[in-house]
């Protein structure tokens, strides 16, 4: 069965902008997690979403936000990028079982 | 902060050896799992081993959990070119909010 898919895989955005990432999970997966990935930080949890609903948050701003739909994509957003934004974002399904499937990511790099 | 801690943070080893990487954590948790990252690309999940469980295998991969000494560590035998990643341990805690953590990883360099 197909992967997670990721979408875009690389993108540049300018100081200020907001940016939408998209995931489209594993077929029957309905919990996604969303990881931001920096060299200094390391994977940072970004929140996780099942059945459309939000179950979990880490520690980031509120310019951060995210959202699945009823068919278990989720997007995230950024808003109002910053510098320190510039990393690998990815996302992650799981269904029944524990362990998760990651996408490839995207990689935003802010300029 | 991080869950898991994975030492060392880099380790490079001729074709052929055995590669031994350790994860500590700091709360009890349900299961601890390790992943694979090729070059800033997505995780590979590798193994999931649970808190009962003591020791793993699947394939060359071999991993042993200690919850006395909240620790765990990745054997990989008869290393390969291929096996050149980072390897991340994650773990959920015991009162996790279904939240995965994961450590910083090892950086693991298979020299020719």
């Amino acid at each position: 069965k197909a992967g997670v898919t990721q979408t875009p895989r690389y993108l540049i955005k300018t100081r200020g902008q907001q940016v939408t990432l998209s995931c489209s999970p594993i077929s029957g997966h309905r919990s996604v997690s969303w990881y931001q990935q920096t060299p200094g930080q390391g994977l940072q949890f970004l929140f996780e979403y099942f059945s459309e609903t939000q179950r979990n948050k880490g520690n980031f701003p509120g310019r951060f936000s995210g959202r699945q739909f009823s068919n278990s994509r989720s997007e995230m957003n950024v808003s109002t990028l910053e510098l320190g934004d510039s990393a690998l974002y990815l996302c992650a399904s799981s269904g029944t079982n524990y362990g998760y499937t990651f996408g490839s990511g995207t990689r935003l790099t802010v300029v | 902060s991080q869950q898991g801690e994975e030492d060392p943070q880099a380790l490079s080893i001729q074709e052929g050896e055995n590669a031994t990487m350790n994860c500590s954590y700091k709360t009890s948790i349900n299961n601890l799992q390790w992943y694979r990252q090729n070059s800033g690309r997505g995780l590979v999940h590798l193994i999931l081993i649970r808190s009962n469980e003591r020791e793993k295998h699947s394939g060359r991969l071999r991993v042993t959990l200690d919850t006395s000494k909240k620790s765990s560590s990745l054997l990989i035998t008869a290393s390969r070119a291929a096996d050149t990643a980072s390897y991340f341990c994650a773990t959920d805690a015991v009162n996790r909010d279904d939240k995965i953590i994961f450590g910083k990883g090892t950086r693991l360099h298979i020299l020719p």
